[in-house]
């Protein structure tokens, strides 16, 4: 079955950086576009990005233009999200997610937290 | 992008039905007919339940149905069971390959 699985979260002090992984089973990882969706606590889902099948595309809202950066590597069926600069606000649990065709997000991982605090 | 808007709360008796609304502008909800809605338990991952407005994934429950009306989405649950409580998130297609989710309904099995 589809499996998804985030590591790299933890504590982290303000401006520092992170790299979080998912690493992905039970599919064929290359033919999937897949995504970072995040959730502060006790707060809604927020679209961070999403990156193409083939790793050519990646766009980004707003909020992680310019210091989250996605990326695939279908060799090892894993994708990640490098983040950069981090502030208080991008403590939220990080969902990676897959993309089901059709604009909706199909599987989901476990999730992940980054608490960004000094 | 701006986050779609949901009431915070809806509620209903066993077997009764529940109307979320999922309200946002013709640049995502009132463009495309790529809605999806999404449960999610205390401390789980959400699990869609709709997409394409309508659309019901295998194994969700026909209960759970979809519709749009402009720039306004809907799901009902009908025929409310107490595991049907949980927190509901609409999300869109917002052009330019964006996403954008809705503020979520937090639903009360009474």
């Amino acid at each position: 079955q589809v499996q998804l699985v985030e590591s790299g979260g933890g504590v982290v002090p303000p401006g520092t950086s992170l790299r979080l992984s998912c690493a992905a089973s039970g599919f064929t990882f290359s033919n999937y576009a897949v995504h970072w969706v995040r959730q502060a606590p006790g707060k809604g889902l927020e679209w961070v990005a999403v990156i193409s099948y083939d790793g050519s595309n990646k766009y980004y809202a707003d909020a992680a233009k310019g210091r989250f950066t996605i990326s695939r590597d279908n060799f090892r069926n894993t994708f990640s999200l490098q983040m950069n600069s981090l502030r208080a606000e991008d403590t939220a649990v990080y969902y990676c997610a897959r993309d089901g065709g059709w604009y909706y997000f199909d599987s989901w991982g476990q999730g992940t937290l980054v608490t960004v605090s000094s | 992008q701006s986050a779609l808007t949901q009431p915070p709360s809806a509620s209903g008796s066993p077997g009764q039905s529940v109307t979320i609304s999922c309200t946002g502008t013709s640049s995502d909800v009132g463009g495309y007919n790529y809605v999806s809605w999404y449960q999610q338990h205390p401390g789980k991952a959400p699990k869609v339940m709709i997409f394409e407005v309508s659309k019901r994934p295998s194994g969700v429950p026909d209960r759970f149905s979809g519709s749009k009306s402009g720039n306004t989405a809907s799901l009902t649950v009908s025929g409310l069971q107490a595991e049907d409580e949980a927190d509901y998130f609409c999300s869109s297609y917002a052009g330019s390959n964006m996403r954008v989710f809705g503020t979520g309904t937090k639903v009360t099995v009474l």
